[in-house]
Parts: structure tokens; sequence; C-alpha cells
């Protein structure tokens, strides 16, 4: 089936306000990941879901960034009170055993 | 710190010739080490993998290898071709699966 999808693929919002991007893993992935990618960087880890629970949200730069993943499928990473330094590109992954992970098309996040 | 590094942010090849990529990382406890590929407003794209306990793997046009010694690992393309135009990203894989990235070598290949 599909690959890893996440929407909106673009969000512009006001500094200050609160956006939730979605993220729907391939079918059957216990893993979920959430990594952030700023420009002429390489992605960084956010958080790392097994199933419902978040097993490693080392990567959250501030208490801002929160991710649920309620039903162990779908997940949403809610940022709250924007800042210009959270204009980026995220992007969610998921995998399963020992497979590579499979990255979706990133959601790119504007602050403005 | 940097735990994954690739040093050179461009490289440009001329079709029908070799392609090296490289990447150097610091943590000895990385397992495994991935190689994607990412074109514009897309996301990455798996390419090719390598266990810590391998020293070299192929795949067609792809290899990639690992020199635990020196914390170095490289691909190699060849022959390149032009859809092969893309950034290329090394990761590196520790606990929980996590993958730590390089920053990225945009490859350019002409015609």
């Amino acid at each position: 089936g599909a690959g890893v999808s996440q929407t909106p693929s673009n969000k512009v919002t006001e500094k200050g306000k609160y956006v939730e991007l979605r993220c729907d893993p391939i079918s059957g992935h216990t893993a979920l990941y959430w990594y952030r990618q700023s420009l002429g960087q390489g992605p960084e880890f956010l958080i790392y879901f097994q199933g419902t629970g978040a097993a490693d949200d080392s990567g959250l730069p501030n208490d801002r960034f929160f991710a649920v993943r309620p039903e162990g499928s779908v997940s949403t990473l809610k940022i709250q009170r924007t800042e210009r330094g959270d204009s980026a590109v995220y992007l969610c992954a998921s995998g399963t055993g020992d497979s590579p992970l499979h990255f979706g098309n990133g959601t790119r996040l504007t602050v403005t | 710190d940097q735990q994954v590094k690739q040093n050179s942010p461009s490289l440009s090849v001329q079709e029908g010739r070799i392609s090296i990529l490289n990447c150097d990382y610091t943590n000895s406890m990385f397992d495994y080490f991935l190689w994607y590929k990412k074109y514009p407003a897309e996301g990455p794209t798996f390419l090719i993998s390598i266990s810590s306990i391998k020293d070299k793997n192929e795949d067609g046009r792809f290899t990639v290898f690992l020199n635990k010694s020196a914390k170095h690992l490289s691909l190699h393309i060849v022959p390149s071709q032009p859809g092969d135009s893309a950034v290329y990203f090394c990761a590196a894989r520790g606990s929980n699966y996590k993958l730590t990235f390089g920053k990225g070598t945009l490859l350019t290949v002409n015609p």
C-alpha cells in the first residue's frame, strides 16, 4: 500500500499560534519517529513511539513540543506558542523490526 | 557535537564516472549505517545499508564501504547517472533504532 503520509504538506502560521502536524505511518509499522530538518542540516531526531507509548522523547527541544499516538497508528506532533525558530520541515518515519525507516514527504512549517 | 559528519557539502561528477561520498562518525556504539537519498520536496528514501560487522555491501551500482577502525564509511556509485543527482544523507543507528544523520552531500551528475 501507501507510504508514510504527512499532512498538511505546508503550514504557515503566525508566531505564538498552536499547530498540529499529522503522520499516517505505513500500516503494520509499530515504530514511528518524528524528525525535524532545518535548512542546510540533516534530519534531527525529536521523538520515537513504539506502539502507543513514547519510548524516547529526548529530542524534543522544549515543553512547547508534544506528540501523541493514541491508537498506535496515526501520530500528531503538537507545537504550542510557535516561534520563528520552529520553522523547518518536520519529517515522520515508520518502521518495523530491523528494517530501514520509511520517511514521509514532510510538513514544511513556516512561522511568520 | 556532531556524531555523524559529511564534510563535503557538494560533489559534481561526469555521467558514467564514479561518485564517492564520504561520512565519518564518532560514536563507536552505532551498530548500523545507512545511506538515504533525498530529492527536493520529498522525504529521504532508503538506498543501502551496512551492518557494523561487515566492511562492504553492494547493491547494483551502489556499494557502501565501512572502515570501523577509522570510523569512516563511503558510498560508491558507478557508473553515475544524471538521475542520481540528489542530496545524500549518511545515517547511523544507535539505541532505540534511532538514526543520527549527517548534514548531507549534494551530488550533481552532469550529462
